[in-house]
Order: structure tokens, then C-alpha cells, then sequence
């Protein structure tokens, strides 16, 4: 099935450590987003790339980085975990230009809780 | 900039009752609006959309119009069920630019038998 694959499902890590969440999309989809979900503050976008080889800022980029080497992937680094990244993840992509119109393809998310 | 405000919830309803959740958004041009749901332990996925003003949008016995006048884009349902049971979200994308979405907060919908 078509579709945004993320691994891993979830995951503890330690504070301090370092971690690649991954999303891998087979829709050929020029954009792609990463966004996280606390409770209470809905849907927050972390970074964005709306096509491959370039890639943005979002509303809460710090302690993030991503980086966009071809159309499919688009993975998300945190650097130096700390508490306040324990969150859902979800990875998320639109076909350029479909954005307005066709909705947008979400991932099943990473549930990561840092200790 | 862009904004979505939904109402709080939770909102609590029985089945086969009648529901509504509020949206209402600010933006600058003429926006796209969405409405996904995401059911437990699940990602987002889109419900239904519109793109224009006065367009009604619908899908598994939901609607929302668009009202330009208002500013709105209200979720109802003539009889919910327990199955309808999730959290909603409103959402808007502006027809230019880098076609980033902005979401409301989300609305937890808890339907009871």
C-alpha cells in the first residue's frame, strides 16, 4: 500500500543521546514535513522540505535537524535528546502544488519518550 | 499569519446523536480548508476538503461548508457513532507558496454506546 512508512514505532531513549527518527514515503511527493504532537497543543511543525536537497524551519525547529537527500526519505535528527522532546512524531508529504487541493499523506508516527 | 481555532473539547454525545464541532480560521487570499481525523494510536488522515468559498465538503456522512463571511469551516454529523470516535482536526493551506498546512488544535470526539 502506497503510503509514509516511520520507524521506528517508538522508542525510549536517554537524555543526552542522539537519535535518527525515519520516514520514507513511495509516493513520489515533492514535500515532505515532520511535525510533533503534545497534548493540548495539537500539531506542530518542526522542519519542512518542499523538495529534495532544500529544507526549512518550522514553528519549533530548535534541537532538530533534518536533511532532504532524495525524494523518498526525509529523516529527523535530534542531536542531544533532552525531556521535553518526549513526544509523538509524525511524518508527513504533498504532491507539489496539491498541497491546497489534494491534502496531505501522514506517517503512523513515533511515540519517543526521553529519560 | 494564518490561524485555526477549533473548539475544546472534550465533546461527549451518544450515539446516533447529532454533531457539530466549530472552526473558524484566519488567512490572508482564499485558503483551502481540510478536516482529518485521527483515530487512536494512528496518524492523521484527511476526511474531507474544500477549496472555495460556499464548496461543501463531505465523506462517511460528514459535512463542512465553507463560509467565506464567516471565516468558518464547521464539522457536522446528522448521527455519530462509536466508531466515530477520534480526534478532529481543522486545517488550512494557502493556494501559494510552500502550501505549508496550518492545524487547529484538535477536538476529541468521544461517542458513547
Amino acid at each position: 500500500t502506497a503510503g509514509i512508512t516511520q520507524a521506528p514505532t517508538s522508542q525510549i531513549l536517554a537524555a543526552g543521546r542522539s537519535m535518527t527518527l525515519r520516514c520514507t514515503q513511495d509516493m513520489r511527493h515533492n514535500a515532505m514535513y515532520w511535525y510533533r504532537q503534545d497534548l493540548g497543543l495539537g500539531l506542530r511543525l518542526i522542519h519542512y522540505s518542499n523538495t529534495a536537497g532544500t529544507t526549512g524551519k518550522g514553528e519549533v525547529p530548535d534541537g532538530y535537524s533534518v536533511s532532504r537527500a532524495n525524494t523518498d526519505d526525509f529523516p529527523l535528527t535530534l542531536a542531544s535528546a533532552v525531556p521535553s522532546q518526549t513526544s509523538v512524531y509524525f511524518c508527513a508529504s504533498s504532491g507539489l502544488g496539491q498541497g491546497a487541493n489534494g491534502g496531505y499523506t501522514f506517517g503512523s508516527g513515533t511515540r519517543l519518550t526521553v529519560v | 499569519g494564518n490561524s485555526v481555532t477549533q473548539m475544546e473539547g472534550p465533546v461527549t454525545l451518544s450515539e446516533e446523536a447529532f454533531l457539530t464541532i466549530n472552526c473558524t480560521y484566519t488567512a490572508t487570499g482564499y485558503p483551502s480548508l481540510f478536516w482529518y481525523v485521527q483515530y487512536p494510536g494512528e496518524g492523521l488522515q484527511l476526511l474531507l476538503k474544500a477549496t472555495k468559498a460556499d464548496d461543501k465538503g463531505s465523506n462517511k456522512g460528514f459535512e463542512a461548508t465553507y463560509r467565506k463571511e464567516t471565516t468558518s469551516f464547521h464539522l457536522e454529523k446528522g448521527s455519530v457513532q462509536v466508531s466515530d470516535s477520534a480526534v478532529y482536526f481543522c486545517a488550512l493551506s494557502r493556494s501559494g507558496g510552500s502550501y505549508i498546512p496550518t492545524f487547529g488544535r484538535g477536538t476529541s470526539l468521544i461517542v458513547h454506546p
